[in-house]
């Protein structure tokens, strides 16, 4: 079954440190770039963390640039989210989503979310 | 970063009726070098994940019901559900993926 699966939420203080685990099935993981993406409780959607399929590339949200660390194991197929110097306001469900980048001519372009985790709560608080 | 901005946030349409999301972004979402609109929906139940519906402004996903289109004009987006049925009572979200990424805010649609 082609899936993604994240763990390693919980309740954690202020200026902790957490890191998140998405484990992908049925398909082919090292051909996908990877995404984190986040939703507080009652809100909307807000895009967290890229990283290409061979981990070349990484993007960050200005909201977490240098607090939160996106890696990828196509090994393991495993997404990871080493969060850090965590604040109130990162309390969301994290999702992690698969996004098949198209290259033409060696040039890759972002792409759409086109599979989806259940998500994993985090919640920051002391 | 480009800003994407829905309206209306919320909406209630009698079952059969036809319900109409607009999305605006802030700058052209028109990649050249591929010809292809970087603009996507997805349709969030509650308690669910997200889930995809349209990419690329106007193409629908495996398996996404032929009630749900998506069209372009410049800057603006539009998703339609063409008769609603129980089941789309949903948030429904605009993505760009034109640069790093951005959703629009949401909007709700329910059944009046």
């Amino acid at each position: 079954e082609v899936q993604l699966v994240e763990s390693g939420g919980g309740l954690v203080k202020p200026g902790g440190s957490l890191t998140l685990s998405c484990a992908a099935s049925g398909f082919t993981f090292d051909t996908y770039a990877m995404n984190w993406v986040r939703q507080a409780p009652g809100k909307g959607l807000e895009w967290v963390s890229s990283i290409s399929s061979g981990s070349t590339y990484m993007y960050y949200a200005d909201s977490v640039k240098g607090r939160f660390t996106v890696s990828k194991d196509n090994a393991r197929n495993s997404l990871y989210l080493r969060m850090d110097g965590l604040r109130a306001e990162d309390t969301a469900v994290y999702y992690c989503a698969r996004e098949l980048r198209h290259c033409t001519a060696g040039t890759c372009s972002l792409s759409f979310f086109d599979l989806w985790g259940r998500g994993t709560l985090v919640t920051v608080s002391s | 970063d480009i800003v994407m901005t829905q309206s209306p946030d919320s909406l209630a349409v009698s079952l059969g009726e036809r319900a109409t999301i607009s999305c605006k972004s802030s700058q052209s979402l028109l990649n050249n070098s591929n010809n292809k609109t970087h603009l996507a929906w997805y349709q969030q139940k509650p308690g669910q994940p997200p889930k995809l519906l349209i990419y690329w402004a106007s193409t629908r996903d495996s398996g996404v019901p032929d009630r749900f289109s998506g069209s372009a004009s410049g800057a603006d987006f539009t998703l339609t559900i063409s008769s609603l049925q129980a089941e789309d009572v949903a948030v429904y979200y605009c993505q760009q993926f034109y640069g790093t990424w951005t959703f629009g805010q949401g909007t709700k649609v329910e059944v009046k």
